[in-house]
């Protein structure tokens, strides 16, 4: 069964920063990747999602991501956050043969001034 | 707006009781998946119906239960409920039963067994 880690319970980035967030996936085959954001009192929305081609997927907001095989690793990337980027970031992985997505534990974003 | 509309948004309610949260899923959406999020346990998948039918099964408990009805809404039912089971449930839809379909999300149904 495919899984995914997220290092990283808690960052703090000062706003015009740059922001990672790490995401390591397990699945023996090309999983399906996904980052989504939940704001405070809000549902999940989908910034990006990787299946198959060129490893670097832009999204949403400004956001991209990029897949790398070889470390198992799907990071999300900001060049330069925004007071409303703060918020909770899941990363998320699906299999071919299956019909859902496992999360990670998620990661909260704090913006300061 | 996602399109979801889940109701109640807040539910308060005692251990022993039973409760029923209902989703009503983006317009020409198929597929509705439920979730459970809480602080010790992230986002929990709970399960997922397609056209009605049960598609895939998580981490649902035997007291839990969930059906799609032909308007394709769903309800979650929780009964003999315990204080472990306070969390926030989300409920998602998307097109198909497919894993690489963006979901979309609602708000969610916060639970609190006293």
């Amino acid at each position: 069964a495919q899984s995914v880690t997220q290092p990283d319970i808690h960052i703090t980035v000062s706003e015009g920063a740059s922001l990672e967030l790490r995401c390591n996936y397990s699945y023996g085959a090309t999983p399906y990747l996904f980052w989504y954001v939940q704001s405070p009192g809000q549902g999940l929305q989908l910034l990006l999602k990787y299946f198959s081609g060129d490893t670097l997927v832009q999204g949403i907001k400004g956001f991209e991501a990029e897949f790398k095989r070889s470390q198992s690793s799907f990071n999300l990337r900001k060049p330069s956050v925004h007071w409303s980027d703060a918020a909770e970031y899941f990363c998320a992985v699906g299999a071919a043969d299956d019909y859902k997505l496992s999360f990670g534990a998620g990661t909260t974003v704090t913006v300061r001034a | 707006d996602s399109g979801v509309t889940q109701t109640p948004k807040h539910l308060i309610t005692a251990t022993g009781q039973r409760v029923t949260l209902r989703c009503s899923p983006r317009s020409g959406d198929l597929s509705v998946y439920w979730y459970q999020q809480s602080l010790d346990q992230g986002l929990q998948f709970l399960i997922q119906y397609y056209n009605g039918e049960e598609r895939a099964k998580g981490n649902i408990l035997e007291r839990f239960s969930a059906q799609q009805f032909p308007d394709l809404h769903s309800e979650l039912n929780l009964s003999s409920l315990e204080l472990g089971d306070s969390a926030l449930y989300f409920c998602a839809s998307s097109p198909s039963d497919r894993v690489y379909e963006k979901l979309f999300f609602g708000s969610g149904t916060q639970l609190s067994v006293l």
